[in-house]
Protein backbone atom coordinates (compact mmCIF):
# COMPACT_ATOMS: atom_id res chain seq x y z
CA UNK A 1 0.00 0.00 0.00
CA UNK A 2 1.35 3.64 -0.72
CA UNK A 3 -1.19 5.37 1.20
CA UNK A 4 -1.67 8.78 0.72
CA UNK A 5 0.21 10.02 -2.40
CA UNK A 6 0.74 13.82 -3.43
CA UNK A 7 1.61 15.61 -6.94
CA UNK A 8 3.23 17.29 -7.12
CA UNK A 9 6.41 17.51 -4.52
CA UNK A 10 7.27 21.14 -5.29
CA UNK A 11 5.85 23.96 -7.55
CA UNK A 12 6.28 27.78 -7.87
CA UNK A 13 3.80 29.74 -9.49
CA UNK A 14 3.92 33.47 -10.27
CA UNK A 15 0.49 35.61 -8.92
CA UNK A 16 -2.46 35.02 -11.05
CA UNK A 17 -1.56 31.14 -12.58
CA UNK A 18 -4.03 28.57 -11.73
CA UNK A 19 -3.15 24.92 -10.88
CA UNK A 20 -4.03 21.88 -9.30
CA UNK A 21 -2.69 19.61 -6.53
CA UNK A 22 -3.52 16.17 -6.70
CA UNK A 23 -4.19 13.50 -3.52
CA UNK A 24 -4.98 9.75 -3.85
CA UNK A 25 -5.46 7.39 -1.48
CA UNK A 26 -5.33 3.23 -1.42
CA UNK A 27 -6.73 2.69 1.53
CA UNK A 28 -10.14 2.57 0.86
CA UNK A 29 -10.96 5.65 3.42
CA UNK A 30 -14.37 7.06 2.92
CA UNK A 31 -13.05 11.05 4.53
CA UNK A 32 -10.19 12.82 2.73
CA UNK A 33 -8.62 16.27 3.94
CA UNK A 34 -6.67 19.47 3.01
CA UNK A 35 -4.45 21.29 5.07
CA UNK A 36 -1.93 23.62 4.52
CA UNK A 37 0.69 24.72 7.34
CA UNK A 38 2.23 27.74 7.33
CA UNK A 39 5.20 28.78 9.86
CA UNK A 40 3.91 28.89 13.35
CA UNK A 41 0.59 28.62 12.55
CA UNK A 42 0.26 24.65 12.12
CA UNK A 43 -1.96 23.01 10.45
CA UNK A 44 -5.50 25.09 9.49
CA UNK A 45 -8.30 22.72 7.62
CA UNK A 46 -8.93 23.95 3.91
CA UNK A 47 -11.51 21.26 2.64
CA UNK A 48 -12.56 18.43 3.68
CA UNK A 49 -14.57 15.56 2.17
CA UNK A 50 -16.77 12.98 4.16
CA UNK A 51 -17.51 10.83 1.40
CA UNK A 52 -17.61 10.68 -2.39
CA UNK A 53 -19.62 13.80 -3.82
CA UNK A 54 -19.67 15.59 -0.58
CA UNK A 55 -16.77 18.59 0.35
CA UNK A 56 -17.37 21.02 2.99
CA UNK A 57 -15.52 24.11 4.06
CA UNK A 58 -12.76 24.02 6.43
CA UNK A 59 -11.00 26.94 8.48
CA UNK A 60 -9.58 28.65 5.48
CA UNK A 61 -11.47 27.66 2.26
CA UNK A 62 -11.06 31.30 0.24
CA UNK A 63 -9.09 31.40 -3.25
CA UNK A 64 -9.11 27.23 -3.08
CA UNK A 65 -11.81 24.71 -4.53
CA UNK A 66 -11.88 20.64 -4.45
CA UNK A 67 -13.40 18.32 -6.23
CA UNK A 68 -13.61 14.48 -5.19
CA UNK A 69 -13.15 12.89 -8.13
CA UNK A 70 -14.16 9.20 -6.79
CA UNK A 71 -13.43 7.43 -3.58
CA UNK A 72 -9.58 7.29 -3.76
CA UNK A 73 -8.56 11.31 -5.28
CA UNK A 74 -9.56 14.53 -4.01
CA UNK A 75 -7.75 17.40 -5.80
CA UNK A 76 -7.27 20.54 -4.99
CA UNK A 77 -7.53 23.75 -7.06
CA UNK A 78 -5.73 27.10 -7.06
CA UNK A 79 -7.76 29.23 -9.70
CA UNK A 80 -6.10 32.95 -9.63
CA UNK A 81 -2.89 31.86 -7.36
CA UNK A 82 -1.76 34.69 -4.88
CA UNK A 83 1.45 35.11 -2.76
CA UNK A 84 -0.29 34.72 0.66
CA UNK A 85 -1.23 30.75 -0.63
CA UNK A 86 2.28 30.24 -0.21
CA UNK A 87 2.46 27.16 1.86
CA UNK A 88 2.86 23.44 2.37
CA UNK A 89 -0.31 21.60 1.88
CA UNK A 90 -1.08 18.32 2.93
CA UNK A 91 -3.72 16.04 2.46
CA UNK A 92 -5.02 13.34 4.78
CA UNK A 93 -7.86 10.41 4.75
CA UNK A 94 -9.94 8.48 7.33
CA UNK A 95 -11.78 5.84 7.08
CA UNK A 96 -15.40 7.05 8.47
CA UNK A 97 -14.75 10.90 9.74
CA UNK A 98 -12.29 13.22 11.75
CA UNK A 99 -12.56 11.35 14.78
CA UNK A 100 -10.87 8.53 12.49
CA UNK A 101 -6.86 8.21 12.78
CA UNK A 102 -5.39 10.44 9.80
CA UNK A 103 -3.19 9.03 7.34
CA UNK A 104 -1.32 12.44 5.70
CA UNK A 105 0.35 12.22 2.38
CA UNK A 106 4.35 13.62 2.10
CA UNK A 107 2.89 17.10 1.19
CA UNK A 108 3.14 19.83 -1.59
CA UNK A 109 5.77 22.75 -1.00
CA UNK A 110 3.81 25.57 -2.95
CA UNK A 111 5.76 28.70 -3.74
CA UNK A 112 3.43 31.94 -5.34
CA UNK A 113 5.85 34.41 -6.52
CA UNK B 1 -14.84 25.96 18.10
CA UNK B 2 -12.85 24.15 20.80
CA UNK B 3 -9.48 25.84 20.07
CA UNK B 4 -6.33 24.33 21.42
CA UNK B 5 -3.57 26.05 23.29
CA UNK B 6 0.17 24.11 23.30
CA UNK B 7 2.87 25.22 25.15
CA UNK B 8 5.50 26.31 21.90
CA UNK B 9 8.82 24.16 22.61
CA UNK B 10 9.78 22.32 25.39
CA UNK B 11 13.14 20.99 25.96
CA UNK B 12 14.19 17.77 27.91
CA UNK B 13 16.44 14.89 28.24
CA UNK B 14 17.56 11.56 26.68
CA UNK B 15 15.28 8.44 28.93
CA UNK B 16 13.29 11.11 31.23
CA UNK B 17 9.47 11.18 30.80
CA UNK B 18 7.90 14.21 28.98
CA UNK B 19 4.03 15.79 29.35
CA UNK B 20 3.04 18.03 26.91
CA UNK B 21 -0.47 19.53 28.15
CA UNK B 22 -3.29 20.44 26.20
CA UNK B 23 -5.83 23.45 27.32
CA UNK B 24 -9.40 22.60 25.16
CA UNK B 25 -11.78 24.94 27.26
CA UNK B 26 -14.47 24.59 24.81
CA UNK B 27 -14.56 21.33 23.59
CA UNK B 28 -17.96 19.78 22.87
CA UNK B 29 -19.12 17.15 24.20
CA UNK B 30 -19.10 15.04 20.76
CA UNK B 31 -15.16 15.65 20.29
CA UNK B 32 -12.12 13.61 20.96
CA UNK B 33 -8.63 14.31 21.45
CA UNK B 34 -5.76 13.16 19.37
CA UNK B 35 -2.28 13.62 19.14
CA UNK B 36 0.00 13.75 16.35
CA UNK B 37 3.44 13.89 15.51
CA UNK B 38 5.32 15.72 12.75
CA UNK B 39 8.93 15.84 11.51
CA UNK B 40 10.74 17.96 9.13
CA UNK B 41 9.13 17.61 5.64
CA UNK B 42 6.75 14.71 6.72
CA UNK B 43 2.81 14.78 7.37
CA UNK B 44 1.58 14.28 11.13
CA UNK B 45 1.36 11.08 11.94
CA UNK B 46 -0.80 9.12 14.85
CA UNK B 47 0.38 8.57 17.93
CA UNK B 48 -3.01 8.17 20.37
CA UNK B 49 -6.56 9.06 20.71
CA UNK B 50 -8.73 9.67 23.84
CA UNK B 51 -12.20 10.56 24.62
CA UNK B 52 -12.18 10.78 28.35
CA UNK B 53 -9.75 9.23 31.36
CA UNK B 54 -6.49 7.54 30.42
CA UNK B 55 -5.67 6.25 27.51
CA UNK B 56 -2.30 3.94 26.93
CA UNK B 57 -0.35 2.32 23.97
CA UNK B 58 3.10 1.42 22.73
CA UNK B 59 4.33 4.67 22.73
CA UNK B 60 2.35 6.75 24.59
CA UNK B 61 -0.38 8.10 27.50
CA UNK B 62 -3.20 10.49 27.48
CA UNK B 63 -4.58 11.77 30.18
CA UNK B 64 -8.00 13.61 30.37
CA UNK B 65 -9.23 14.88 33.49
CA UNK B 66 -13.15 14.51 34.27
CA UNK B 67 -14.18 17.84 32.80
CA UNK B 68 -12.07 17.22 29.38
CA UNK B 69 -10.89 20.62 29.14
CA UNK B 70 -7.42 19.72 28.85
CA UNK B 71 -5.14 16.69 28.23
CA UNK B 72 -1.93 15.38 28.56
CA UNK B 73 0.35 13.32 26.56
CA UNK B 74 3.01 11.27 28.31
CA UNK B 75 6.37 9.74 26.32
CA UNK B 76 7.97 7.93 28.61
CA UNK B 77 11.65 7.48 28.22
CA UNK B 78 12.40 9.43 25.46
CA UNK B 79 15.17 9.28 22.92
CA UNK B 80 16.73 11.56 20.59
CA UNK B 81 14.45 10.19 18.06
CA UNK B 82 11.28 11.84 19.50
CA UNK B 83 12.49 15.64 18.75
CA UNK B 84 9.46 16.16 16.57
CA UNK B 85 6.63 18.68 16.81
CA UNK B 86 3.77 17.41 18.71
CA UNK B 87 -0.20 18.65 17.33
CA UNK B 88 -3.47 18.37 20.12
CA UNK B 89 -6.23 17.90 17.69
CA UNK B 90 -10.12 18.24 18.96
CA UNK B 91 -12.78 17.88 16.97
CA UNK B 92 -15.72 15.88 15.15
CA UNK B 93 -17.79 15.89 12.55
CA UNK B 94 -20.87 18.10 13.02
CA UNK B 95 -23.91 17.50 10.57
CA UNK B 96 -21.58 16.07 7.97
CA UNK B 97 -19.10 19.60 8.56
CA UNK B 98 -15.72 19.74 10.01
CA UNK B 99 -15.98 23.02 11.40
CA UNK B 100 -14.96 21.94 14.79
CA UNK B 101 -11.86 20.27 13.19
CA UNK B 102 -8.80 22.60 15.17
CA UNK B 103 -5.17 21.39 15.00
CA UNK B 104 -3.47 23.15 17.83
CA UNK B 105 -0.41 25.32 16.79
CA UNK B 106 1.91 22.59 17.78
CA UNK B 107 4.46 21.74 20.35
CA UNK B 108 8.03 21.82 19.33
CA UNK B 109 10.15 19.46 21.75
CA UNK B 110 13.48 18.69 21.42
CA UNK B 111 15.16 16.11 23.20
CA UNK B 112 18.64 16.04 24.06
CA UNK B 113 21.47 13.96 24.91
Amino acid sequence: NAGVTQTPKFQVLKTGQSMTLQCAQDMNHNSMYWYRQDPGMGLRLIYYSASEGTTDKGEVPNGYNVSRLNKREFSLRLESAAPSQTSVYFCASSVAGTTDTQYFGPGTRLTVL
Amino acid sequence: LAKTTQPISMDSYEGQEVNITCSHNNIATNDYITWYQQFPSQGPRFIIQGYKTKVTNEVASLFIPADRKSSTLSLPRVSLSDTAVYYCLVGATSGGGADGLTFGKGTHLIIQP
